[in-house]
């Protein structure tokens, strides 16, 4: 099986950056993906990675190192509307289900 | 309509109560999926459905019945449930099974009495 690993919270002020990371363990990775969930919210895809390296998206950023089993998603320049939950989840190569960490709730303060 | 819609977005029902969960994707797709989001806990993976097919039962109680008439909708039917059960639950499809990005509906706040 899966196990992931990311903060339960953090808290910055507006224009800061935040830098979500997330441990895996796999049996076989085929991909780190980042959702975001506002509160009463569906979750949205914010990003995947399958190989090493940063991915930019705007403002967001994600980063994969397949050998330390370790990525992260950058939050910068953030605003007021940026305060939710971010969940990384694996995709596993063997049976291709993907499983979620227990999410981090980023707080944006004035 | 576009994106992944599911009814009702609340629902309060009682331990011997039978109710069911609508969800209904204007997307395309062919895999289609149900999830259990409890607070502070990660998404469950509850079933997972390619084409109408079922392909992944995870262990989940038969109090919990899914059905997939076709490839746009899937049903949660919901029967003598516990107050554990309370959560939301969420629907998702993506192209085929595994792929990303998983596209998520609102969900149904479940409340068992």
């Amino acid at each position: 099986g899966q196990s992931l690993e990311q903060p339960s919270e953090v808290t910055a002020v507006e224009g800061a950056i935040v830098q979500i990371n997330c441990t895996y363990q796999t049996s076989g990775f085929y991909g780190l993906s980042w959702y975001q969930q506002h509160d009463g919210g569906a979750p949205t895809f914010l990003s995947y990675n399958a190989l090493d390296g940063l991915e930019e998206t705007g403002r967001f950023s994600s980063f994969l190192s397949r050998s330390d089993s370790y990525g992260y998603l950058l939050l910068q320049e953030l605003q007021m509307k940026d305060s939710a939950s971010y969940f990384c989840a694996v995709r596993d190569r063997r049976d291709y289900k993907l499983s979620f960490g227990a999410g981090t709730t980023v707080t944006v303060r004035a | 309509e576009t994106g992944v819609t599911q009814t009702p977005r609340h629902l309060v029902m009682g331990m011997t109560n039978k109710k069911s969960l609508k969800c209904e994707q204007h997307l395309g797709h062919n895999a289609m999926y149900w999830y259990k989001q409890s607070a502070k806990k990660p998404l469950e993976l509850m079933f997972v459905y390619s084409l109408e097919e079922r392909v992944e039962n995870n262990s989940v109680p038969s109090r919990f019945s899914p059905e997939c008439p076709n490839s746009s909708h899937l049903f949660l039917h919901l029967h003598t449930l516990q107050p554990e059960d309370s959560a939301l639950y969420l629907c998702a499809s993506s192209q085929d099974v595994g792929d990303q990005p998983q596209h998520f509906g609102d969900g149904t706040r479940l409340s068992i009495l």
